[in-house]
């Protein structure tokens, strides 16, 4: 099984609508992160939680918002799609060990459309 | 804040070797990176680089880091069509905890 999971796989919705996509992790690590990736734009980062009481901003937040309901789910919503918004959504995770090069795990993504 | 580049796209032929350079703004960076990602599927890493090296070598693999130009490189030998991917660089900023990926490098490899 994957240590790290992405639902849905694939979305397609209208403008407007809320959206909620949910990233799940077998692999105990406290840090979690969401991307987006989109062609010539490489992955930008929208929101990141070292914790489950620790939620930080990235650098593309704004029309997303994220809960991390456990250590183990971290999930990212858009509140109102826009088209702007059609992007591959990736979720990873990372241990941290003082010293250690902590490599991240990524899902494998979800493909949103905004009609 | 930190900033990555890299080229958008490299072709090579089979057997030959592909080096795919990146640039950084981040001087505090500890650990670069090198991500794979291939056709519908999320990043890899491929391998790391801690910032005190200046070269690491794993296989066909060997990084090349100048840190007083925030230059990191991946050079592929006897590179095959497997090796058809994206490639991301990326920097850790120890401060933040975070990292920062670059645009990422199509590598096309022809037979």
């Amino acid at each position: 099984d994957a240590d790290v999971t992405q639902t849905p796989r694939n979305r397609i919705t209208k403008t407007g609508k809320r959206i909620m996509l949910e990233c799940s992790q077998t692999k105990g690590h406290d840090r979690m992160y969401w991307y987006r990736q989109d062609p010539g734009l490489g992955l930008r980062l929208i929101y990141y939680s070292f914790d489950v009481k620790d939620i930080n901003k990235g650098e593309i937040s704004d029309g997303y918002s994220v809960s991390r309901q456990a250590q183990a789910k971290f999930s990212l919503s858009l509140e109102s799609a826009i088209p702007n918004q059609t992007a591959l959504y990736f979720c990873a995770t990372s241990d941290f060990k003082a010293g250690s090069y902590n490599e991240q795990f990524f899902g494998p993504g979800t493909r949103l459309t905004v009609l | 804040g930190e900033d990555v580049e890299q080229s958008l796209f490299l072709s090579v032929r089979e057997g030959d070797s592909s080096v795919i350079n990146c640039t950084y703004t981040d001087s505090s960076s500890t650990y670069l990176y090198w991500y794979k990602q291939e056709p519908g599927a999320g990043l890899q890493l491929l391998t790391y680089i801690f910032s005190n090296m200046d070269m690491k070598q794993d296989q066909r693999l060997t990084v090349l880091l100048n840190k007083k130009d925030k230059h990191l490189s991946l050079r592929i030998a006897d590179t095959q069509t497997g090796d058809s991917a994206i490639y991301f660089c990326a920097e850790k900023d120890t401060n933040a905890g975070k990292s920062t990926f670059g645009d990422g490098t199509t590598l096309t490899v022809k037979p």
